[in-house]
């Protein structure tokens, strides 16, 4: 178990329609990461977050948005959703920002229908 | 454009039978290279990081090294409980911790 948790575990939607993920990180981590895994991308980084502010950011498209709430929980939001969104979305955490080891929740499976 | 390889895609291996991965990266400044285990349905998990040239880290059966441009994962008599796909990924320069990941390798072990 990583400490790491994300919900729901598997969504299922319709295009056009609008999701949010969330992610709790490690306790004692402020750095968290979102990464898009699908079978012929591989894992991509998406954005990064440390302490509630937006760190870096990586190819994630416009529709989607992410952010950091004070008790560093964080959410992705993905919204007028399309077939090729359906992937899994991993969150991750990490101590801070230097080159520490990111530690992987077990994502979340979106299917678009 | 900062990029990492590994190879081979899939290896499978009989129990007992060692052998090695390969992740091979071109990036602009090299912050960090790690090794994650991922099995179906789970998220990676971390096991080593390596940081510099020469350095090694190992872990029951697994040994990673690094040189200035791969590393490899090597595997010491594998058990059928090592299946799973190993991913590689090198920590970029810029502030930040931003991991690009290879495609990974397959690896099933046969009892």
């Amino acid at each position: 178990d990583s400490g790491v948790t994300q919900t729901p575990k598997h969504l299922i939607t319709a295009t056009g329609q609008r999701v949010t993920l969330r992610c709790s990180p490690r306790s004692g981590d402020l750095s968290v990461y979102w990464y898009q895994q699908s079978l012929d991308q591989g894992l991509q980084f998406l954005i990064q977050y440390y302490n509630g502010e937006e760190r870096a950011k990586g190819n994630i498209l416009e529709r989607f948005s992410a952010q950091q709430f004070p008790d560093l929980h964080s959410e992705l939001n993905l919204s007028s959703l399309e077939l090729g969104d359906s992937a899994l979305y991993f969150c991750a955490s990490s101590v801070d920002s230097s080159n520490q080891p990111q530690h992987f929740g077990d994502g979340t499976r979106l299917s678009i229908l | 454009e900062d990029q990492v390889t590994q190879s081979p895609e899939a290896l499978r291996l009989q129990e007992g039978e060692s052998s090695s991965l390969n992740c091979s990266y071109t990036v602009s400044g090299l912050r960090g290279l790690f090794w994650y285990r991922q099995d179906p349905g789970k998220g990676p998990e971390f096991l080593f990081t390596l940081y510099s040239a020469g350095e090694e880290k190992e872990k029951e059966r697994l040994k990673a090294t690094l040189t200035k441009k791969e590393s490899f994962l090597h595997i010491t008599a594998p058990k059928p409980e090592d299946s799973a796909t190993y991913l590689c990924a090198v920590g970029v320069s810029g502030g930040y911790n931003k991991l690009i990941f290879g495609a990974g390798t397959r690896l099933a072990v046969h009892p």
